[in-house]
């Protein structure tokens, strides 16, 4: 089975730049979310869908950040514009529905450097 | 909000030796979660927790999830070179699944 997948794995740019990601997840998952870890943390949940619509977007900043997942399956994460500490992994892990327990796969995570 | 406090933050031990990390909080959790992360790679999940009290293993990883549902920790026994990573605790509650993550414990396995 293949695993989740993400897009670019390393990108580098400079302030007030835009950037997306983007995430393919496991086949069949219903649910897909975007982490931000920032060195030294842990993962941060910025958004969580399930099929096409938001469920939790509680603490994406949307004044710069937006997501979507329009048919369902692969989704893009973009910042615009960047700002220094946006620096950090953006993980996107994905699971078969948003019930207790029901476990989350990662995918490797694209590392964003803003200069 | 919600936060986890993880400890230790990094752990420096002889190949052999056992490992024990903790993780605590402020809120009650109702399922408990340890994941490890290798550089370069997203979480891996190890084992999860879904009762108070509840004691799980897998192979050299035991972690047990407190009854007061505050707390839970990892140990590993006779660690080996490829146990270093980073473990993440994270606890999850029943709205919608959002999993809140601890600041992890770096592991550092000397031969």
């Amino acid at each position: 089975e293949a695993g989740v997948a993400q897009s670019p794995r390393y990108k580098i740019i400079e302030k007030r730049q835009s950037v997306a990601f983007w995430c393919n997840p496991i086949s069949g998952h219903a649910t897909l979310y975007w982490y931000q870890q920032i060195l030294g943390q842990g993962p941060k949940l910025l958004i969580q869908f399930q099929n096409n619509g938001v469920v939790d977007d509680s603490q994406l900043p949307k004044d710069r950040f937006s997501a979507e997942r329009l048919k369902g399956v692969d989704s893009t994460l973009k910042i615009q514009p960047a700002k220094l500490e946006d620096s950090a992994v953006y993980l996107c892990a994905s699971s078969l529905a948003p019930l207790v327990g029901d476990t989350q796969y990662f995918g490797p995570g694209t590392r964003l450097t803003v200069l | 909000g919600q936060q986890l406090n993880q400890s230790p933050q990094s752990m420096f031990i002889q190949e052999g030796e056992d490992v024990s990390m903790n993780c605590t909080s402020s809120s009650i959790f109702n399922t408990w979660l340890w994941y490890k992360q290798d550089p370069g790679e997203g979480p891996v999940l190890l084992i999860a927790l879904y009762k108070a009290g509840e004691l799980t293993s897998n192979g050299r990883l035991t972690a047990q999830f407190g009854i007061t549902r505050k707390d839970s920790f990892l140990n590993i026994s006779a660690s080996i070179p490829s146990d270093v990573g980073i473990y993440f605790c994270a606890g999850l509650n029943n709205q919608g699944g959002k999993l809140i993550f601890g600041q992890g414990t770096e592991l550092s396995v000397k031969p």
